[in-house]
């Protein structure tokens, strides 16, 4: 049983276009939500997180926003560059201090 | 800059064979990790050492078994392997367990089994 699902599994934007990628949880006991990218051949690297405090966290292009309630999170990517051209992974921290991955989405940024 | 350090980069073996992975971490974290990523990217962790301690021990077939010396170093080691450990095996630390916020991952070994 999956308790980070993510979707779409893959995402085909254009260049300067927002990308929206969606992620929800099922425990609600998770206290911490990262987001990592993986590019090919690489490894997996942190890319922005978030506490359930908050309900919005920016850096740049990239916002994380958070809705508690419905379990819910979402990483929008603004003015998409091919350069984010990678698979994004949803993360979720329970009580046990395990991070739990959901499977990824894969955005494609067309130029 | 790459601060935790795999070898081998990739390993191709046959059904039944037994290997070795290496992993160090320069960062001074206390915490180490195995994930394996398989064909579908699939990030499960396999194990967590804390300071030379196990603290998790995900449900994985008895013929995996890491190894820690010191908390800078922790290897993973697969008896007789079968062709579904065919998977990139990634190695992470984070400062500590309590508040494992970042990991960092090491470059990943890459398991072929015939």
């Amino acid at each position: 049983q999956q308790q980070v699902r993510q979707s779409p599994q893959s995402l085909t934007v254009w260049e300067g276009e927002t990308a929206i990628l969606n992620c929800s949880y099922e425990d609600s006991t998770f206290d911490y939500f990262p987001w990592y990218w993986q590019f090919p051949r690489e490894s997996p690297a942190l890319l922005i997180a978030i506490r359930p405090v908050s309900n919005k966290k920016e850096d740049g292009r990239f916002t994380i926003f958070f809705n508690k309630r419905e379990k819910k999170l979402s990483l929008h990517i603004t003015d998409s560059q091919p350069g984010d051209s990678a698979t994004y992974f949803c993360a979720a921290r329970g009580n046990t201090g395990k991070l739990i991955f959901g499977l990824g989405t894969t955005l494609q940024v067309q130029p | 800059e790459t601060a935790v350090f795999q070898t081998p980069n990739y390993h191709v073996t046959q059904v039944g064979n037994e290997v070795s992975f290496n992993c160090k971490q320069t960062l001074g974290h206390d915490t180490m990790y195995w994930y394996k990523q398989d064909s579908k990217k699939l990030l499960k962790i396999m194990f967590s050492y804390n300071n030379k301690q196990l603290i998790v021990n995900e449900t994985v077939p008895r013929r995996f078994s890491p190894q820690s010396s010191d908390k800078a170093h922790l290897n993973l080691r697969i008896k007789s392997v079968e062709p579904e450990d065919s998977a990139v095996y990634l190695c992470a630390s984070s400062p500590d367990w309590g508040t494992a916020e970042t990991l960092y991952f090491g470059s990943g070994t890459r398991l072929t089994v015939l």
